[in-house]
């Protein structure tokens, strides 16, 4: 346990369907990440959020939409996806930006 | 070229055997990480490094900054070390840059 938990653990959906990641940190962290793992790739900084406030987005496109409405919880909103899209998706979070990150379980996620 | 290489991408050992796995980058950083990722995905980060060397039980943790190269090694491993082992650094203020990752098994 790291104290990062994410909902759901797995994901299948549709590519016209809409639906919504979570991740909750019980750390007392200020940023908050959101990484995508796809096969045989590494990972891939999506949004950074610092106290509550985004900081980053690394060209991810518009399908994919964050939301962080306190420094505790971070949602990933996802609409019309691809089936490329298919991937891991972790959040993190760190007491500062350059603190050690902390990692949730994860969301694995197929796109039909 | 990835900013970023790990070697080897696959390693299998049998239990008891010193691990070594190797990390070379191609730019200045402030830290250098080491992280593990069992099956299943959850990831949980090993050390956080940006000069010298650092132990932790079994696992230890060294950096040459003037050859931008950082090795993890594993003594008397074990196969719940089993696991891919990324590396993956900061250079300056920018974002994290990781590795592929290396594909560690142990067999009992």
């Amino acid at each position: 346990e790291t104290g990062v938990t994410q909902t759901p653990r797995h994901l299948v959906m549709g590519m016209t369907n809409k639906k919504s990641l979570k991740c909750e940190q019980h750390l007392g962290h200020n940023a908050m990440y959101w990484y995508k793992q796809s096969a045989k790739k590494p990972l891939e900084l999506m949004f950074v959020y610092n106290f509550k406030e985004q900081t980053e987005n690394n060209s991810v496109p518009s399908r994919f939409s964050p939301e962080c409405p306190n420094s505790s919880h971070l949602f990933l909103h996802l609409h019309t996806l691809q089936p490329e899209d298919s991937a891991l998706y972790l959040c993190a979070s760190s007491q500062g930006r350059e603190e050690t990150q902390y990692f949730g379980p994860g969301t694995r996620l197929l796109v039909l | 070229k990835n900013e970023v290489e790990q070697s080897p991408q696959n390693l299998t050992a049998q239990e008891g055997e010193f691990i070594t796995i190797n990390c070379s980058y191609s730019v200045g950083i402030s830290a250098l990480h080491w992280l593990q990722q069992h099956p299943g995905g959850g990831i949980v980060s090993l050390f956080m490094l940006s000069s010298g060397k650092k132990k932790h039980g079994r696992l230890i943790a060294t950096i040459n900054i003037q050859e931008k190269h950082s090795s993890l090694h594993i003594t008397a491993s074990h196969p719940r070390d089993s696991a891919v082992y990324i590396c993956a650094v900061k250079p300056g203020a920018q974002k994290l840059v990781f590795g592929q990752g290396t594909r560690l098994t142990i067999n009992p």
